[in-house]
């Protein structure tokens, strides 16, 4: 295991939902990401947190809704979601991150929350 | 702006031989590399980097990877295959000196090792 823990790992939600994914990590970091993972397409970075500093939102729709209320904590809040939003949501971790910066350190990932949309 | 190609979708191979998943990037300063791994139903595993250095960098479970700058390449390879190096293979990239950008990776290349 990679010290990322992610929950739920499946979860099958409507469209007027609202859902919320967990990750958590035990390797001390204190950068935290969030990616999607659709099937034929590469990664995508959503959000990243640097010291519970959001650095990074790549143009991410408003119905994604990332929290980070300590540096072991990041969620992802979900509401009114589309199906083409199914994925799978990979939280990952790092070290050497400084207040509002990027880190440029090993990402240590999560196992995934497969999302479903119906 | 920064990108990574994997130019292959799928590379089989038999187990025993020697096998290469290959990866070119493009930064327009200096790269730190990746290679992750990924099974079914599991997250990214790191496999090994480059940030500076001797060119060839070993990672975990006997995979290596050469970094070639006058190629753009950073392949991934290992001298004999096992059935269970069977996975997604991610390549990654990051500009040193553009501070500004995150980490992009490849789309992915599938490997599958025969018996």
């Amino acid at each position: 295991e990679t010290g990322v823990t992610q929950t739920p790992r499946h979860l099958v939600m409507g469209m007027t939902n609202k859902k919320s994914l967990k990750c958590e990590q035990h390797l001390g970091h204190n950068a935290m990401y969030w990616y999607k993972q659709s099937a034929k397409k590469p990664l995508e970075l959503m959000f990243v947190y640097s010291l519970e500093e959001r650095v990074e939102n790549n143009s991410v729709p408003s119905r994604f809704s990332p929290e980070c209320p300590n540096s072991s904590h990041l969620f992802l809040h979900l509401h009114t979601l589309q199906p083409e939003d199914s994925a799978l949501y990979l939280c990952a971790s790092s070290q050497g991150g400084l207040a509002g910066r990027l880190s440029t350190d090993t990402q240590y990932f999560g196992p995934g929350t497969r999302l479903t949309v119906l | 702006a920064q990108s990574v190609a994997q130019p292959e979708d799928q590379v089989n191979v038999a187990e025993g031989n020697p096998l290469t998943v290959k990866c070119t990037y493009s930064v327009s300063g200096n790269p730190y590399l990746f290679w992750y791994v990924q099974y079914p139903n599991r997250g990214l595993q790191f496999l090994l980097k480059y940030i500076t250095g001797d060119n060839l960098v070993k990672g975990s479970y006997g995979f290596e990877a050469e970094f070639n700058k006058s190629q753009t390449s950073f392949h991934l390879k290992k001298p004999s295959a096992l059935v269970s190096d069977s996975a997604l293979y991610f390549c990654a990239v990051r500009d040193v000196d553009n501070y500004g950008q995150n980490f992009v990776f490849g789309p992915g290349t599938r490997l599958s090792v025969l018996p």
